[in-house]
């Protein structure tokens, strides 16, 4: 069974610079996964950030960004505003057809 | 573009409803679609995916067997029938938009959402 693991929570301060991880259980997340991001906010739906490991979705700002960092995905957010405080999930794509999701991070801002 | 799901209700274990999802604002038989609930308080989970043409339809484990996949591209439409239901499936059921045809982890339109409540 695969997990994806991220940080269960997170803060930043207003203005500062945030890394949210996107790991395995077991392996390393590489291009090959096409790591996905999406931010959530309580009752609402998701809302795409990042696919193809690092390509924004549209309407996105330039302060989100996708990488790989050793050996995760990874989701970091510069000049962090208080309306980043969400819950920011990411998604990997394992093959024949299968996609699991991370446990999520919820990012506070304060 | 929009996704509007419906179909979801108070359900008892073992019990089976159908959730719907309207598209509307582009050609819904252009691009596969994916089904992720959000069960309360949790994060978000993968249930199941179809290609355009229905040729192509893929399901967690979680699901396999209990759930099953379909659309009426004519209906610009997308289903999930869930059946054998049990407590764990209590979630909000999402419908999203897949852009990239194979790639079913990217999703670029998301549906409000409908809940489903599996209580006795």
């Amino acid at each position: 069974q695969t997990v994806v693991t991220q940080e269960p929570s997170f803060s930043v301060s207003p203005g500062g610079t945030v890394t949210l991880t996107c790991g395995l259980s077991s392996g390393s997340v590489s291009t090959s996964y096409y790591p996905s991001w999406y931010q959530q906010t309580p009752g609402q739906a998701p809302r795409t950030l990042i696919y193809t490991t690092n390509t924004r979705s549209s309407g996105v700002p330039d302060r989100f960004s996708g990488s790989i960092l050793g050996n995760k995905a990874a989701l970091t957010i510069t000049g962090a505003q208080s309306d980043d405080e969400s819950d920011y999930y990411c998604v990997l794509y394992m093959g024949s057809g299968i996609s699991v999701f991370g446990g999520g991070t919820r990012l506070s801002v304060l | 573009v929009q996704l509007v799901e419906s179909g979801g209700g108070l359900v008892k274990p073992g019990g089976s409803l159908r959730l719907s999802c309207a598209a509307s604002g582009f050609t819904f038989s252009t691009y596969s679609m994916n089904w992720v609930r959000q069960a309360p308080g949790k994060g978000l989970e993968w249930v199941s995916s179809i290609s355009s043409s229905s040729s192509y339809i893929y399901y967690a484990d979680s699901v396999k067997g209990r759930f099953t996949i379909s659309r009426d591209n004519a209906k610009n439409s997308l289903y999930l029938q869930v059946n054998s239901l049990r407590a764990e499936d209590t979630a909000v059921y999402y419908c999203a938009r897949v852009p990239l045809e194979w790639l079913f982890n990217y999703m670029d339109v998301w549906g409000k959402g409908t809940t489903v409540t599996v209580s006795s």
